[in-house]
């Protein structure tokens, strides 16, 4: 079946501008994480929904940072005011719900603010 | 403040042998471990996990043990494969959370020499 899906896969900005970053999970899967990694690192948590809702929006950095899941299925991080440390690979991950550890990656969306 | 910590960059090793990966956590509230396998311009794969009620998980050739009095685990992989060469990542998480975030580590660059 079909994976997690990102798009788009490589989005260059320039500094100031706004953008937003599309997540389409595995059908199904109620669960979905959205990961920051930056060169170097390993993927960093920035913000988790179950269902519709962020359960939880710890990592996001700062304010100029949302994302929204409006029908529980696809959702979207939007970066408002891009700032050159905003650039990394966005990764979004899905997994089936409540108790399950496993989640299952996209392949990322390559943000660059020039 | 690093909480889950792969402190080799890399590692190489022949056709055939064993390669050894290891991890290392701090927060003992952790009681789930994934490792996941990540190749250039996709996203990380899920390898193989452990339950901190265990202290081994096997699945064919991929084996992980976990020590957790010294909260260390390692992912040994035999026999190494020249496409077992990748980055991979060691992740955990805590139940107790209810949104099974990850926690991952930089990862260590697996090659696997013919």
């Amino acid at each position: 079946g079909a994976g997690v899906s990102q798009t788009p896969s490589n989005k260059v900005t320039e500094k100031g501008k706004y953008v937003e970053l599309r997540c389409d999970p595995i059908s199904g899967h109620t669960a979905l994480y959205w990961y920051r990694q930056s060169l170097g690192q390993g993927p960093e948590f920035l913000i988790y929904f179950q269902g519709t809702g962020a359960a939880d929006d710890s990592g996001l950095p700062n304010d100029r940072f949302f994302a929204v899941r409006p029908e529980g299925s696809v959702s979207t991080l939007k970066i408002q005011r891009t700032e050159r440390g905003d650039s990394a690979v966005y990764l979004c991950a899905s997994s089936p719900g409540r108790g399950t550890y496993e989640q299952y990656f996209g392949p990322g969306t390559r943000l660059t603010v020039t | 403040d690093q909480q889950v910590k792969q402190n080799s960059p890399s590692l190489s090793v022949q056709e055939g042998r064993i390669s050894i990966l290891n991890c290392d956590y701090t927060n003992s509230m952790f009681d789930y471990f994934l490792w996941y396998k990540k190749y250039p311009a996709e996203g990380p794969t899920f390898l193989i996990s452990i339950s901190s009620i265990k202290d081994k998980n096997e699945d064919g050739r991929f084996t992980v043990f976990l020590n957790k009095s010294a909260k260390h685990l390692s992912l040994h992989i035999v026999p190494s494969q020249p496409g077992d060469s990748a980055v991979y990542f060691c992740a955990a998480s805590n139940s107790g959370g209810s949104n099974y975030k990850l926690t991952f580590g930089k990862g260590t660059l697996l090659t696997v020499n013919p």
